[in-house]
C-alpha cells in the first residue's frame, strides 16, 4: 500500500516568506506527527494530532509555526515569516491508534535564503 | 538536554561480521524503544523495537537488547551486509506519543 507522502520534496524560500508543507498519511492512521531534522541531528518532535485534534504542540519552536489537520487525514505545517534557522528537513509520520511504531514520509527539505 | 544519546557518530564493519550500535538514555519514563534506518534523501524506516518489559527482541538478522538498569540498548546486526550501510537512529517513547531520537550512527559495511 501507499506510504506517507510529503510535498513539496524541496522548498527554497526567501527570508520573511511564508511556506506550507503538506503531509498525506497512510490511510487509516489516526495519529500524525511532525518532526524537524537539522543537519547531522536526529528528528525533533514538533507536534502531534489524533484525528483532527492537535493533542501536543509543545515542540513548535515559535508562534510562527502552525499545523492543522482539519479533516483528520491530510495535514499542513505552515511557517510564517521564515528565518534562516528554519532551514531543515521537515518529516511527517503517521501511526495506528495505540501503536508506538511511526511510519515516516520522505521529508521536505526547506532552505531559507 | 539530550535524553537519548548515540555516542558513536560512525561505525565501519566488514561484510559478514557483527555490527553493534549503541544507545543510552536518561529518562526512566521511557517505556518503548525503536531503531530506525535512514538512507540519504529518504525518511527513516522502522527496523525493530522493544518494550521496556523485555530485555531482548529478535527479527531475522536484527536483535535489540535492553538493559534497563544501565539505561542502555544496543542493536546487533548479524551478519552485516553492504545494503545495511545507512544512518541508524535510536528512538524512545514515554507513553506512546512523540518519539525522542538520538543523533544517529552512520554504519558502513565494507565488502
Amino acid at each position: 500500500g501507499a506510504g506517507v507522502s510529503q510535498s513539496p520534496r524541496y522548498k527554497v524560500a526567501k527570508r520573511g516568506q511564508d511556506v506550507a508543507l503538506r503531509c498525506d498519511p497512510i490511510s487509516g492512521h489516526v495519529s500524525l506527527f511532525w518532526y524537524q531534522q537539522a543537519l547531522g541531528q536526529g528528528p525533533e518532535f514538533l507536534t502531534y494530532f489524533q484525528n483532527e485534534a492537535q493533542l501536543d504542540k509543545s515542540g513548535l519552536p515559535s508562534d510562527r509555526f502552525f499545523a492543522e489537520r482539519p479533516e483528520g487525514s491530510v495535514s499542513t505545517l505552515k511557517i510564517q515569516r521564515t528565518q534562516q534557522e528554519d532551514s531543515a528537513v521537515y518529516l511527517c509520520a503517521s501511526s495506528l491508534a495505540l501503536s508506538y511504531e511511526q511510519y515516516f514520509g520522505p521529508g521536505t527539505r526547506l532552505t531559507v535564503t | 538536554d539530550q535524553q537519548v544519546k548515540q555516542n558513536s557518530p560512525s561505525l565501519s564493519v566488514q561484510e559478514g561480521r557483527i555490527s553493534i550500535l549503541n544507545c543510552d538514555y536518561t529518562n526512566s519514563m521511557f517505556d518503548y524503544f525503536l531503531w530506525y534506518k535512514k538512507y540519504p534523501a529518504e525518511g527513516p524506516t522502522f527496523l525493530i523495537s522493544i518494550s521496556s518489559i523485555k530485555d531482548k527482541n529478535e527479527d531475522g538478522r536484527f536483535t535489540v537488547f535492553l538493559n534497563k538498569s544501565a539505561k542502555h540498548l544496543s542493536l546487533h546486526i548479524v551478519p552485516s551486509q553492504p545494503g545495511d550501510s545507512a544512518v541508524y537512529f535510536c528512538a524512545a517513547s514515554a507513553g506512546g506519543n512523540k518519539l525522542v531520537f538520538g543523533a544517529g550512527t552512520i554504519l558502513r559495511v565494507k565488502s
